[in-house]
């Protein structure tokens, strides 16, 4: 089955850049989904399609998927940022969705 | 606006059934596909099963297949996993989702909009 890989754990300054990577099999050729999840709540779609930013999330989030890595960038940090993240893909050969294993964000 | 409530969660025995719904409001149901995704305490988010906007399609996570079921009633707006012969590892908060695209087939779209989940606790 298709297997994800991201970092546990991403420590970030307050207004410095925070970069979470997504390991994939020849993930740039999918796209991906990233979602953001704060403690006691449920997933929210920070981007999708590799880049796309939804209405409502701030510019300081982007993507980028080139190769067997997908991205998501952090810009100038805030405090309200730290929450774990987590990439998605669709599987076709497994026709399953597949999650990321998951980073979580700290804010120091 | 999009709300999505589950609900039946609870505490049951290894080896025993149990029955989740979730309402929708705010949209159009029927245009959608829809989907369950758990999360077990303190672990990561994993898609369990998908319906698409008409039944057509029904897909499940390879850790389920065989003992879950789920199926939707467009008329009421409700999407329902039954859930048999549970393990203690399907213990988890089930999060009821909302596929991005209308009409569209496994995999085109993401998870746009998420109810609060439900909570399964299977132990003895």
């Amino acid at each position: 089955s298709y297997v994800l890989t991201q970092p546990p754990s991403v420590s970030v300054a307050p207004g410095k850049t925070a970069r979470i990577t997504c390991g994939g099999n020849n993930i740039g050729s999918q796209g991906v989904h990233w979602y953001q999840q704060k403690p006691g709540q449920a997933p929210v779609l920070v981007i999708s399609y590799d880049s796309d930013r939804p209405s409502g999330i701030p510019e300081r989030f982007s993507g980028s998927n080139s190769g067997n890595t997908a991205t998501l960038t952090i810009s100038r940090v805030e405090a309200g940022d730290e929450a774990d993240y987590y990439c998605q893909v669709w599987d076709s050969s497994g026709d399953h969705y597949v999650f990321g294993t998951g980073t979580k964000v700290t804010v120091l | 606006e999009v709300q999505l409530v589950e609900s039946g969660g609870g505490l049951v025995q290894p080896g025993r059934s149990l029955r989740l719904s979730c309402a929708a409001s705010g949209f159009t149901f029927g245009d959608y596909a829809m989907h369950w995704v758990r999360q077990a305490p303190g672990k990561g988010l994993e898609w369990v099963s998908g319906i698409t906007w008409k039944s057509g399609r029904i897909d499940y996570a390879d850790s389920v297949k065989g003992r879950f079921t789920i199926s939707r009633d467009n008329a009421k707006n409700s999407l329902y996993l039954q859930m048999s012969s549970l393990r203690a590892e399907d213990t988890a908060l089930y999060y009821c989702a909302k596929d991005s695209m209308v009409a569209a087939p496994p995999g085109v779209g993401y998870f746009d909009y998420w109810g609060q989940g439900t909570l399964v606790t299977v132990s003895s």
